[in-house]
């Protein structure tokens, strides 16, 4: 099984929709974050969480939110979803030293 | 506040050339830093990074970079390139703390490689 697990690996949803894409991990780690790629724009930061009960906006959280159900959970929450938050879905934990990072193998929205 | 530039969105090489890939930090600690490979379709994987010691670092499939302290820089190299190389490159730059440690992402440089 993969360390960092992300469920569903590709979604075609409806503008207006409410979605949810969910990340489990299996490193033990207190750190994960969300990350959307677009081309051209590499990978951006939506929110981290440093424990279950630190969670923090990242770049571009605008039209998210998160929530952190355990320490081995962390979901993202589209409330409204409009096509431009299309892209492809990272979710990532990381060691405590900041040193060593792992990423699921991402989720691929596409909203129409 | 930290940040990533990478310069060149697009680079072209034949097979057999020497790869290239530039990337520029700033950070006001002592950085972090990682490359990453995506191949099409798939997720990233770590080419390589450094945290402390020796600034020059080799990574997967003969890449190598070197940190420069005073030049900002994390450029990635490799001395022959392969058409199996053609992929998305990612620089990043971390710094742990309680307060840091988010991994911040260039744009992304894609390496073709011409046979």
């Amino acid at each position: 099984d993969a360390d960092v697990t992300q469920t569903p690996r590709n979604r075609i949803t409806k503008t207006g929709k409410r979605i949810m894409l969910e990340c489990s991990q299996t490193k033990g780690h207190d750190r994960m974050y969300w990350y959307r790629q677009d081309p051209g724009l590499g990978l951006r930061l939506i929110y981290y969480s440093f424990d279950v009960k630190d969670i923090n906006k990242g770049e571009i959280s605008d039209g998210y939110s998160v929530s952190r159900q355990a320490q081995a959970k962390f979901s993202l929450s589209l409330e409204s979803a409009i096509p431009n938050q299309t892209a492809l879905y990272f979710c990532a934990t990381s060691d405590l030293a900041g040193t060593g990072y792992t990423f699921g193998s991402g989720t691929r929205l596409t909203v129409v | 506040a930290q940040s990533v530039t990478q310069l060149g969105s697009h680079v072209s090489v034949s097979e057999g050339a020497l790869v290239l890939l530039r990337c520029n930090y700033s950070s006001s600690v002592p950085p972090y830093l990682f490359w990453y490979v995506q191949y099409p379709n798939q997720g990233l994987q770590l080419l390589l990074k450094y945290t402390t010691g020796a600034t020059l670092v080799k990574g997967i499939n003969g890449f190598e970079a070197e940190f420069k302290k005073s030049e900002t820089s994390f450029h990635l190299t490799k001395p022959s390139a392969h058409m199996s190389d053609a992929a998305e490159y990612f620089c990043a730059v971390s710094r742990s703390s309680s307060n840091t440690g988010k991994l911040i992402f260039g744009q992304g440089t894609t390496l073709q490689v011409k046979p």
